[in-house]
C-alpha cells in the first residue's frame, strides 16, 4: 500500500509570510499527526487529528494550526513565519491513534529567511 | 510535564560486540514507550514498543518502572544496525508522544 505523502518536500519562505504543508495518510488510517524536528529541540509534537477533530495539541503557539478533511488528509498552516520556524515537518499516520503503529512520511523541509 | 532523556547522543559500538541504547522517562502516570528508528535516507519507523513484549531485528527492550527506564539491547550488533534511534513516551492523559533526543547508533566493521 502507498505510503504516507507530505508536500511539498522543500519550502522557501520569508519571515512574516505563511505557509501551508500537506499530508496524505495511508489509505484507512484516521489519526493523523504532525511534528516539528530541529537540530537544537529535536522531534516535537505539534497536533493530532481525528475524523476531521483535533484531539491532541503540543505547546506550539496559535500561529501553528492545522485540519482534516474527511478523506483524512491534513493540512498544516504556520502564520507570520519566524525565522525559528525553519525545519522539518513531519506527519504520521495510524488507524486510530498514538496506540496504534504511527507511519511517518518524508517530511517537509521549510527555510525561513 | 512528561520527558525523556536519551543521555548519549553517539554511541559506537565493534560489530558482534553487545550494544545497549539508553532512555530514562520521568512521568507520573503509566507510560506506554516506543523505539523509533531512523535509518539513512529513510523514514522514522518504529522499531518496538513495550506492551507488545517482542524482540525486532534481534533488539529488546524492557520497561523497568523503578528506575523509569525503557533501555535498547541487541546481544550482538550488526553493521546494518547503524541508524537514528529515538525512544517516545505516550503520556495517558494527555495523549501526547513525546521524543528523546535521540542516540547515532554507529556499528564498526
Amino acid at each position: 500500500k502507498a505510503g504516507v505523502t507530505q508536500t511539498p518536500r522543500y519550502l522557501i519562505k520569508t519571515r512574516g509570510q505563511q505557509v501551508t504543508l500537506s499530508c496524505s495518510p495511508i489509505s484507512g488510517h484516521r489519526s493523523v499527526s504532525w511534528y516539528q524536528q530541529t537540530p537544537g529541540q529535536g522531534l516535537q509534537f505539534l497536533f493530532e487529528y481525528f475524523s476531521e477533530t483535533q484531539r491532541n495539541k503540543g505547546n506550539f503557539p496559535g500561529r501553528f494550526s492545522g485540519r482534516q478533511f474527511s478523506n483524512s488528509r491534513s493540512e498544516m498552516n504556520v502564520s507570520t513565519l519566524e525565522l525559528g520556524d525553519s525545519a522539518l515537518y513531519l506527519c504520521a499516520s495510524s488507524l486510530g491513534g498514538f496506540g496504534d503503529e504511527q507511519f511517518f512520511g518524508p517530511g517537509t523541509r521549510l527555510t525561513v529567511l | 510535564a512528561q520527558r525523556v532523556t536519551q543521555p548519549e547522543k553517539l554511541l559506537s559500538v565493534f560489530k558482534g560486540a553487545p550494544v545497549e541504547l539508553k532512555c530514562n522517562y520521568s512521568y507520573s502516570g503509566s507510560p506506554e514507550l516506543f523505539w523509533y528508528v531512523q535509518y539513512s535516507r529513510q523514514r522514522l519507523q518504529l522499531l518496538l514498543r513495550h506492551i507488545s513484549r517482542e524482540s525486532i531485528k534481534g533488539f529488546t527492550a524492557d520497561l523497568n518502572k523503578g528506575e523509569t527506564s525503557f533501555h535498547l539491547k541487541k546481544p550482538f550488533a550488526q553493521e546494518e544496525d547503524s541508524a537514528m534511534y529515538y525512544c517516545a513516551l505516550l503520556s495517558g492523559s494527555a495523549r501526547q508522544l513525546t521524543f528523546g533526543s535521540g542516540t547515532q547508533l554507529t556499528v564498526l566493521p
